[in-house]
């Protein structure tokens, strides 16, 4: 069965700082890996999708990298701002059969 | 930008009424999925969906049901509403197996019951 796990669980950084979010899969047999992002109350709304034959998807000041055959994907987001402040889900798709499996996501919150 | 409703977005009701979480899709989606979520917690996957006649149980222990009788349109149901199912409730949706399959979420249901 598909784990997914975020590290860390909550990242508190100062404006304009680049950092990395965390995201490990115990099954490389995925379709894709996607990076969500949810507001307090809200719903999610999608940052990057990577198929699996891809190593990486950039999208402004997002990017994210995955090696399958380790399990981990990354997200890395440039020059941070406040209104980057928001919870930070991966989830993956393995294929027929399988429904679209989250991890616990990673609180960030960008300081002024 | 993606076409996926939820109605309502909020919903206070009391203990042991009966109701219907709205969800639709116009992209042609064939698979659907039901998420519930507590404020700052996981989501936790409850029902699913592969297509017209398709549902499938999920992770949390299902006190309510589903149906998927059109494509488009994929209804969640309690059919006694209870305080502990206080939380949000998310839809999702994404066309069938192809590796750029991308899944889009609703709004959410808030839904608080008293």
């Amino acid at each position: 069965k598909q784990e997914v796990t975020q590290i860390p669980a909550a990242l508190s950084v100062p404006e304009g700082e680049n950092l990395v979010l965390n995201c490990s899969f115990t099954d490389s047999a995925i379709y894709n890996l996607q990076w969500f992002r949810q507001d307090p109350g809200k719903g999610l709304t999608s940052l990057l999708l990577i198929q699996s034959s891809q190593r990486e998807q950039t999208s402004g000041r997002l990017n994210a990298s995955l090696d399958k055959s380790s399990g981990r994907s990354t997200l890395y987001i440039a020059a941070s701002q406040p209104g980057d402040s928001a919870t930070y889900l991966c989830a993956v798709y393995s294929g027929t059969g399988t429904p679209l499996v989250f991890g616990k996501g990673t609180r960030l919150s960008v300081i002024a | 930008e993606a076409d996926i409703y939820q109605t309502p977005r909020y919903l206070v009701i009391g203990t042991g009424k009966k109701i219907t979480l709205e969800c639709s899709q116009t992209m042609g989606h064939d698979k659907m999925y039901w998420y519930q979520q507590d404020p700052g917690m996981e989501l936790h996957l409850i029902h699913y969906s592969y297509g017209v006649n398709s549902t499938e149980k999920g992770d949390l222990s299902s006190e309510s049901t589903v149906s998927r009788i059109r494509t488009e349109h994929f209804p969640l149901t309690l059919e006694s509403a209870r305080p502990s199912h206080t939380s949000q409730y998310l839809c999702a949706s994404s066309p069938l197996d192809r590796p750029n399959t991308e899944a889009f979420f609703g709004q959410g249901t808030r839904l608080t019951v008293v």
